[in-house]
């Protein structure tokens, strides 16, 4: 079992739709995680993290744990074609907040249709 | 603050060639990752440092792969007797232990084709 998994997709969704990315652990003494975007030959960028149950609202984008599920997801409301990109999960394994290292997931690939 | 810089962009070599990338964190960030990702798949973490100690290196990387930060500061990448199989980007990410977030901040990456 990887330690980070998501659907590679690609997923695509209709401008203005809301899409969401899914992304599930196998470390259960994780505290952090986070999403990250990635432009086509571009680096990643960090859009949001969250280190408690429930859901964390920023803008267009909610992340949303669920930690004895193991689960980590992203919504991003009202789809634009500039959030088309590769969504990477990532969890901090080995050192709670304040350490440890970010182990990714293979990342989905999102396109957003005009 | 001029970001997480690495060098060369790009490098191509014939197998069997020693190799070594460069990585320049932000000023104030005492951690610094290499991570290798190749296409379609998400960044590969090979190892990391706390200022000058190495922390961690993944039982995933051949001993061909060695990773130094003799001064806390920038970090070097060598992989000696390349492979095909080590073509991909590596990534140089830093960031600040103790930060409130633990988020990495990434350079553009270093591409190496091995030919």
């Amino acid at each position: 079992q990887k330690e980070v998994e998501q659907n590679s997709g690609p997923l695509s969704v209709p401008e203005g739709a809301i899409a969401s990315l899914n992304c599930t652990y196998s470390d259960r003494g994780s505290q952090s995680f986070f999403w990250y975007r990635q432009y086509s030959g571009k680096s990643p960028e960090l859009i949001m993290f969250i280190y408690s149950n429930g859901d964390k609202e920023d803008g267009r984008f909610t992340a949303q744990l669920n930690k004895a599920s193991q689960y980590v997801s992203l919504l991003i409301r009202d789809s634009q074609p500039s959030d088309s990109a590769t969504y990477l999960c990532a969890v901090n394994i080995g050192g709670g907040n304040q350490g440890g290292k970010l182990i990714f997931g293979q990342g989905t690939e999102l396109s957003v249709k005009p | 603050d001029t970001g997480v810089s690495q060098d060369p962009r790009h490098k191509i070599t014939k197998r069997g060639q020693n190799v070594t990338f460069r990585c320049d964190p932000i000023s104030e960030h005492n951690r610094l990752y290499w991570y290798r990702q190749t296409l379609g798949q998400g960044p590969e973490f090979l190892t990391y440092f706390q200022n000058e100690a190495q922390l961690e290196k993944s039982r995933l990387l051949s001993d061909r792969f060695s990773a130094e930060r003799p001064k806390g500061s920038f970090s070097t990448l060598e992989i000696q007797r390349t492979e095909q199989g080590d073509s991909a980007m590596y990534l140089c990410a830093s960031s600040l232990s103790g930060g409130n977030t633990g988020e990495l901040f990434f350079g553009e990456g270093s591409r190496l084709t091995v030919l």
